[in-house]
């Protein structure tokens, strides 16, 4: 168990609302990430991050943005939901030093945006 | 784009008989890792084995074992003796630079 809650667990919002999904480690590892999953896809990465403050965008970043305040904590913001966002989220964290190294997951989020 | 393949979007198989599902993947790193993850109906990720591009064997955690084969870019998981339990979403994965990059997934069923 690598310690790791995301919240809320499922979440229904209307088209052009603001959300913000929430990921808890309860260890200090350094990096973390958000994924989206889609039906008939991998996870896609949507950004991640390196340290506090430290953040960088991944493969489908549009429409999402991120912020890192505390080591533990690793927030996803969609500023103006979209239905094309209706998707189950996944935080991960990295347990080594490099960004190579083996990701463990959350739960994951379900989200619906009508 | 580096992308990764998983051929079998889903397979049956009887239990207890050993099952291999394939991966290939596409890279110019000379140094990278694979990974298998499984999702099972419930939703959550689960980490199964991690395979580093330089490792001289294979990777085995209990009964899965992966088939590396660098030169042919394959990175297959086989996992022996299946149980009821191993019905589930299998992905591979590969790590660069600070993302993993993933297959599509295969959803494999055991039956009993």
């Amino acid at each position: 168990d690598a310690g790791i809650t995301q919240s809320p667990r499922h979440k229904v919002t209307e088209t052009g609302t603001p959300v913000t999904l929430r990921c808890h480690q309860t260890e200090n590892h350094r990096y973390m990430y958000w994924y989206r999953q889609d039906p008939g896809h991998g996870l896609r990465l949507i950004h991640y991050s390196y340290g506090v403050k430290d953040t960088d965008k991944g493969e489908v970043s549009d429409g999402y943005s991120v912020s890192r305040s505390k080591t533990e904590d690793f927030l996803l913001t969609l500023e103006s939901a979209t239905s094309s966002q209706t998707s189950v989220y996944f935080c991960a964290i990295g347990l080594g030093e490099t960004s190579t190294d083996t990701q463990y997951f959350g739960p994951g989020t379900r989200l619906t945006v009508l | 784009a580096q992308k990764i393949t998983q051929t079998q979007p889903g397979m049956f198989v009887q239990e207890k008989e050993a099952v291999t599902l394939d991966c290939t993947y596409d890279t110019s790193d000379p140094s990278y890792g694979l990974f298998w993850y499984k999702q099972p109906s419930s939703g959550e990720m689960i980490f199964l084995i991690y395979q580093g591009s330089y490792d001289q064997q294979n990777a085995t955690e209990g009964r899965y074992s992966l088939n590396f084969q660098k030169a042919r870019k394959s990175a297959n998981l086989v996992i022996s003796a299946s149980q009821l339990g191993d019905s589930a979403m299998y992905f591979c994965a590969r790590g660069s630079n600070y993302q993993l990059i993933w297959g599509a997934g295969t959803k494999l069923i055991i039956k009993p």
